[in-house]
């Protein structure tokens, strides 16, 4: 059964800094880019950040390009997002989530929520 | 930037069929996702590739599109697809969702 489990959320003023993490199971985690995709409380779904199965290529949507950080560590089935320079509108649960075979997302994790207050 | 248009809102009886449509531009050249979200979950890949589903989802939930509007139809809806659904597509190397629609069982 393929797992995501994210941690690292919480309470951080404006201006500061946290790094989540998604840890994966039950599948070949090298093998899959991975993304990140944020909800704020009551709102929809807004993509975040991608990244490869190799690290050779990361992407990011333009309200957190320069504040954030996507990377992977395929020997531990990991990948971090780091968030500087944090917002008060970047408040949102955090989900990780696989890049399936067909530019969808297949398995989600259930999310970390980040405060910036 | 790239925009998909829900319908804030859905309502269905028990047992109907619900439409739901996800509109842009040119979103007929591009491949389209739907997503559920059950309250408080995570959300759950219901189609693929504009009309495909993953195992596991069930045969009332299919896709169709024409021209630049994709339409996500449960067909004799149930208490448990109460949820907010979201499409997705990329433009220019970007995941764009849809805002969601509250599909609500009357």
């Amino acid at each position: 059964e393929v797992l995501l489990e994210e941690s690292g959320g919480g309470l951080v003023k404006p201006g500061g800094s946290l790094t989540l993490s998604c840890s994966g199971s039950g599948f070949s985690f090298r093998s899959y880019a991975m993304t990140w995709v944020r909800q704020a409380p009551g709102k929809g779904l807004q993509w975040v950040s991608s990244i490869n199965s190799r690290s050779t290529n990361t992407f990011y949507a333009d309200s957190v390009r320069g504040r954030f950080t996507v990377s992977r560590d395929n020997a531990n089935n990991s990948l971090f997002l780091q968030l500087d320079s944090l917002r008060v509108e970047d408040t949102a649960v955090y989900f990780c989530a696989r890049d399936g075979d067909y530019g969808d997302f297949d398995h989600w994790g259930l999310g970390t929520l980040v405060t910036v207050s | 930037s790239y925009d998909l248009s829900q319908p804030p809102s859905v309502s269905v009886s028990p047992g109907h069929n619900a439409g739901i449509t996800c509109s842009g531009n040119q979103l007929g050249d591009k491949y389209t996702y739907w997503y559920q979200q059950r309250p408080g979950q995570s959300p759950v890949l219901v189609i693929y590739h504009d009309s495909k589903r993953p195992s596991g989802i069930p045969d009332r939930f299919s896709a169709s599109k024409s021209g630049d509007t994709t339409t996500l139809t449960i067909t004799g809806t149930q208490t448990m697809d109460e949820a907010d659904y979201y499409c997705q597509a990329w433009d220019s190397g970007s995941v764009i969702f849809g805002g969601g629609t509250k599909l609500t069982l009357l």
